[in-house]
Parts: structure tokens; sequence; C-alpha cells
């Protein structure tokens, strides 16, 4: 069955370090998305990426970073310059129509000890 | 700018009874609207769309929602709810010639017995 994949589903991280969130999709869709939701604000947009070797700053990049390499894949970086990295993460995909919806992965949890 | 209000935090309905779910935008023009539900630890599914047409829609699980022009709104609507509504639910707005959707800060449905 065609999904996204995201992993790992739960992170820790020691301040000061970076890590890299695993997102994967087998839909063949063209624009793919990273969403931070915390509790009371919904899901505020971070990057997206419309094609490959392409992406764009949402709202709130500010200390993290994307790559395009493949169309199938989207990880993000946390790095140490977000200073408040703690967070459900929640990677998104959608094909080329404005028309359609998202298909979601199922989160990843990062939390700073 | 685009935004979405979910006036309501969180709901609470006893099983079996009728739920409405508010949902007010704001955009210039008619936006692409979207309605998503997301159980704990989950990504989000989406329930329905409207983007032109017949202004009640129909969506997954029973669910359907209303555009109202004249009052910017998109509720979200189900006759008779049952336990495993409980989730939470998102408003989505997308503008028709963009990439980027603005999610509400959602609500919270709890279903009683």
């Amino acid at each position: 069955d065609g999904g996204i994949t995201q992993s790992p589903k739960y992170l820790f991280r020691k301040e000061g370090q970076n890590v890299t969130l695993s997102c994967e999709q087998n839909l063949n869709h063209d624009a793919m998305y990273w969403y931070r939701q915390d509790p009371g604000q919904g899901l505020r947009l971070i990057y997206y990426s419309q094609i490959v070797n392409d992406f764009q700053k949402g709202d709130i990049a500010e200390g993290y970073s994307v790559s395009r390499e493949k169309k199938e894949s989207f990880p993000l970086t946390v790095t140490s310059a977000q200073k408040n990295p703690t967070a459900f993460y929640l990677c998104a995909s959608s094909s080329g129509t404005t028309k359609v919806g998202y298909t979601f992965g199922s989160g990843t949890r990062l939390t700073v000890v | 700018a685009q935004s979405v209000t979910q006036p309501d935090i969180h709901i609470t309905v006893s099983e079996g009874a009728s739920l409405e779910l508010r949902c007010n935008y704001s955009y210039g023009a008619t936006p692409y609207l979207f309605w998503y539900v997301q159980s704990p630890g989950q990504g989000l599914q989406l329930l329905l769309k409207y983007f032109s047409g017949d202004t009640l829609v129909q969506g997954i699980k029973g669910f359907e929602a209303e555009f109202k022009r004249s009052q910017s709104s998109f509720n979200l609507r189900k006759p008779s709810v049952h336990w495993s509504d409980a989730a939470e639910y998102f408003c989505a707005v997308r503008n028709t010639g963009g990439f980027k959707t603005i999610f509400g800060a959602g609500t919270r449905l709890f279903v009683k017995a």
C-alpha cells in the first residue's frame, strides 16, 4: 500500500546536537511538507518542496534544514540553533494539483533531554 | 492573510448525539477547504474537502460539512457520534493558486457513554 513513512517514531536528543527526521513516500507525489505540532497551536509549516532539488521556507524555518534529492524522500534536520525543538513533527505529501488534500505520516515525537 | 479559526478548543458530546464543529476562515476568494482528523499520537487523515459546486460535501466515516460563503464558515457535522469518533479535528484552508495549507488550532472531541 502507498503511504508516508516517518522514522523514528520517538527521538531523544541532547541539547546542542543536530538530529535528522526521516520522511519517505511511495505515492509518487511531487510536493512534500514538514509541519510542527505543539499543543493548542495546530500545525505550523516548517519547509515545503514542490519538486526535487527545490524547497521553500515555511513560517517557522529558523533552526531547521531540509533536502530534496529524491522525489520519495524529504528529510528534516533539527539543528542546535532551534531554541525549542521538543515537539511532534509531521511530514505530508500531495500531488501537484491544489484541489487535493494531504497524506500525512504518523509523526515523530522529538524530545530534548 | 489567510487564517482559520476553530472557536471551540474542546467539545464533549454523548454517544449517539449529533455533532457540529465550527470553522471560520479568512480569505479574499473562495478557498479550498478541508477537514482532517487526528487520533492521539498519529498523523492526520483527510475527512472531506470542498473546492467548488455543491456547498454540502460528504466525507468518510459519516461526516459532512457545509460551506457558507456569507458566513465564511465550513462547519463539520455528524448526525450520530460513535465513541470511536473521539479525536482532534482540524479545519484547513488552501489558496486556489498555492501549495501552502493553513490549519486551525484544532478542536478536541470527547465522547461520553
